[in-house]
């Protein structure tokens, strides 16, 4: 079965910082998607980012954007000019045939 | 809606009561799931329902649990006599079709406490 693992149950980074969450999943397919949700205190979970396996170039979304090594099978998130309104559980999630796979999150804090 | 609704909002009940909760998908959509959120863990899956076809119950995690979707749109999810560790979020989402990069769209959830 799918597994997808995220090593950082809570980060914190300075507002206007860089900051970058870990995501590893374990497949033996060669096609299928991953995601970045965000969920903030009101507990709608909102898409962030989006990358197929397929595709070579990372995908970026604003100041969000991804480290995909398909190789490594690793799936990192990058926030930059992190915000005050960024600070909420990310989850990483992996999809080939559904449903979707989540890891069990990581909660960034962002301090002024 | 212009999005993905569910009631209650929060749900107390004692140990042994039957819940029921809901979730209206957005119109159109033909995928919808149903996910468990403990605290401290991730979403697992409970079950997944696609247009017309038999529902993948394969995340449900006892036979005290069961959910139905009445004409494609509105589904409830039942849980028969609740236990302590029943007590989560139960997370709605909808999307258009069921190919894998479908975005899913979420509801605010049901927080269910069982006393």
């Amino acid at each position: 079965a799918q597994t997808v693992t995220q090593s950082q149950p809570e980060m914190s980074v300075q507002e206007a910082e860089t900051v970058t969450l870990s995501c590893t999943y374990d497949t033996s397919e060669s096609d299928y998607y991953l995601f970045w949700y965000k969920q903030p205190p009101s507990r709608q979970m909102i898409l962030v980012i989006r990358q197929e396996a397929y595709k070579q170039q990372n995908a970026t979304e604003n100041r969000f954007s991804v480290n995909f090594q398909k190789a490594a099978k690793s799936f990192s998130l990058k926030i930059s000019d992190s915000q005050l309104g960024d600070a909420a559980m990310y989850f990483c999630a992996y999809i080939r045939n559904t449903p979707l796979v989540f890891g069990k999150g990581t909660r960034l804090s962002v301090i002024a | 809606g212009a999005g993905v609704s569910q009631s209650p909002s929060n749900k107390v009940t004692e140990k042994g009561k039957d819940v029921e909760l809901r979730c209206d998908p957005i119109s159109g959509h033909t995928a919808l799931y149903w996910y468990r959120q403990s605290l401290g863990q991730g979403l697992e899956f409970l079950i997944y329902f696609q247009g017309n076809s038999a529902p993948d119950k394969s995340g449900l995690p006892s036979d005290r649990f069961s959910a139905e979707r009445t004409g494609g749109s509105v589904s409830t999810l039942t849980i028969q006599r609740t236990q302590q560790e029943d007590s989560a979020v139960y997370l709605c989402a909808s999307s258009l079709g069921a190919e894998g990069w479908e975005k899913l769209f979420f509801g605010s959830g049901t927080q269910l406490s069982v006393l």
